[in-house]
């Protein structure tokens, strides 16, 4: 799968919209963009996913460039219940593939 | 969406001993579902994909006989740590697909004295 690149760390003021970048580069042209965010101790939780078009629903907007080198998932209004470790995962898809999980950037929504 | 539980949620054992992780989905059928652990501030690492009906297929550097899997249904895949030890204690995470999304469990926490 290819690899993604995001900050290691972000702060968002409550309220305010959340923009979190995700570098692809190097993604082929059948493979997916997801997301998923994993608040502490808990098991991660799926947030949205497209392929080429700008996607959205009621947690979040994902903006992918024409180019699908890079991507931003967009909290349109973070609450402190949105501090959390977001993961952005390029994936071919399919019940068979595996999921593989990078770094991801822990949000910190302050108050 | 879709709904993956795990049982325990978190469990303590003595060193020796096997513990058994469930995880079931719960409103659907997954034929495949994939075993995860996760160190202290670490990101998931994937172990094994479990697979109904067959042998379950290893990430390398895992140790097929310490991480026994069965998924004898549609809905359930269990996780047995054999002979644990204080170094096996982590999170273990589950996930299934279903439709074009892969849905994640709760997590156990493992914690082996």
């Amino acid at each position: 799968d290819a690899k993604t690149t995001q900050p290691p760390s972000m702060d968002c003021a409550e309220g305010r919209a959340a923009n979190l970048p995700c570098n692809h580069s190097t993604i082929s042209g059948n493979e997916y963009v997801y997301w998923y965010r994993q608040i502490h101790s808990q098991g991660p939780q799926y947030i949205i996913h497209g392929l080429k078009n700008n996607e959205t629903n009621e947690m979040a907007s994902l903006i992918i460039t024409e180019d699908r080198k890079s991507s931003t998932l967009i909290l349109p209004h973070a609450t402190l219940r949105d501090t959390a470790v977001y993961y952005c995962i390029v994936f071919y898809g399919g019940a068979t593939n595996k999921l593989i999980f990078g770094t991801g950037t822990l949000l910190a929504v302050q108050p | 969406g879709a709904v993956v539980s795990q049982h325990p949620s978190r469990v303590i054992c003595k060193s020796g001993t096997s513990v058994k992780i469930e995880c079931r989905s719960l409103d659907f059928q997954a034929t495949t579902m994939f075993w995860y652990r996760q160190f202290p501030k670490k990101s998931l690492m994937l172990m094994a994909t479990s697979n109904e009906g067959s042998k379950a297929t290893y990430e390398q550097g895992v140790e097929k006989d310490k991480f026994l899997i069965n998924h004898a249904s549609l809905t359930l895949s269990t996780l047995t740590v054999t002979s644990a030890h204080p170094e096996d204690s982590s999170f273990y995470i589950c996930s299934a697909f279903r439709a074009d999304t892969q849905y994640f469990g709760p997590g156990t926490r493992l914690t082996v004295l």
